[in-house]
């Protein structure tokens, strides 16, 4: 069965210091996503994206946020410069788009914990 | 602002019986409704969706219902068994609000006794 996936799944980092998060959506789906979980708390939505732009962005994801497709089948998320409180589980999360009630679920990754020290 | 409500605490049942979840949406309504399941450490894992024009859909031992009116939406997993524990997490897809996105609930954590 297809499924998203992520690399690294952990990840350490120095405040201040820039990451790259990386996925790999179902290949057939048209739309993919970000979404942060801090530890305990609830998942909470960062970025959308479709057809090679940004088309909704959360409160959350300011200027040190970037996302990009660099090619067909990668996904990933930047993070300029790394803030304490940034330290939380990543995942990414992918649609098919097109009508149907399973067309329109989000699949998701098995995340990446980011520890910002 | 929008609000989804789990119940915080955790649910302990013997294992055999039906596990009853809820979630409880403020203010407008979703175009539809999922439910996932995340272990800890890892991603949600889709379950069922649901939408606004359906009452109940089923899946297995799995039972969502969702009643617009009340603006709640109930998951049963009959026959629960201990691999059942898990963090159950409702997540909402709204259209009204412009949000194209998931809006997740914080879930209620399942616990199943053998």
């Amino acid at each position: 069965e297809p499924e998203v996936t992520q690399t690294p799944s952990h990840q350490v980092t120095q405040m201040g210091q820039e990451v790259i998060l990386r996925c790999v959506p179902i290949s057939n789906h048209l739309y993919f996503y970000w979404y942060r979980q801090i530890l305990g708390q609830k998942v909470e939505f960062l970025v959308s994206f479709y057809n090679n732009e940004i088309s909704e962005k959360s409160e959350i994801f300011d200027d040190q946020f970037s996302v990009e497709r660099p090619d067909g089948s990668n996904f990933t998320l930047k993070i300029r410069s790394t803030k304490l409180e940034d330290s939380a589980m990543y995942f990414c999360a992918s649609r098919g788009g097109l009508a149907g009630p399973y067309q329109e679920t989000q699949y998701f990754g098995p995340g990446t914990r980011l520890l910002v020290l | 602002s929008q609000k989804i409500e789990q119940n915080s605490e955790a649910l302990n049942i013997q294992e055999g019986k039906t596990a009853t979840l809820t979630c409880n949406y403020t203010n407008y309504s979703p175009a539809y409704l999922q439910w996932y399941r995340q272990d800890p450490g890892r991603g949600p894992v889709f379950l069922l969706l649901i939408r606004e024009n359906e009452k109940e859909k089923r899946k297995e031992r799995l039972k969502v219902t969702f009643d617009t009116t009340l603006k709640q939406s109930l998951f049963h997993i009959t026959a629960s068994q201990p691999a059942d524990s898990a963090t159950y997490l409702c997540a909402l897809f709204f259209m009204d609000t412009g949000r194209r996105a998931l809006t997740f609930g914080s879930g209620t954590r399942l616990q199943v006794q053998p």
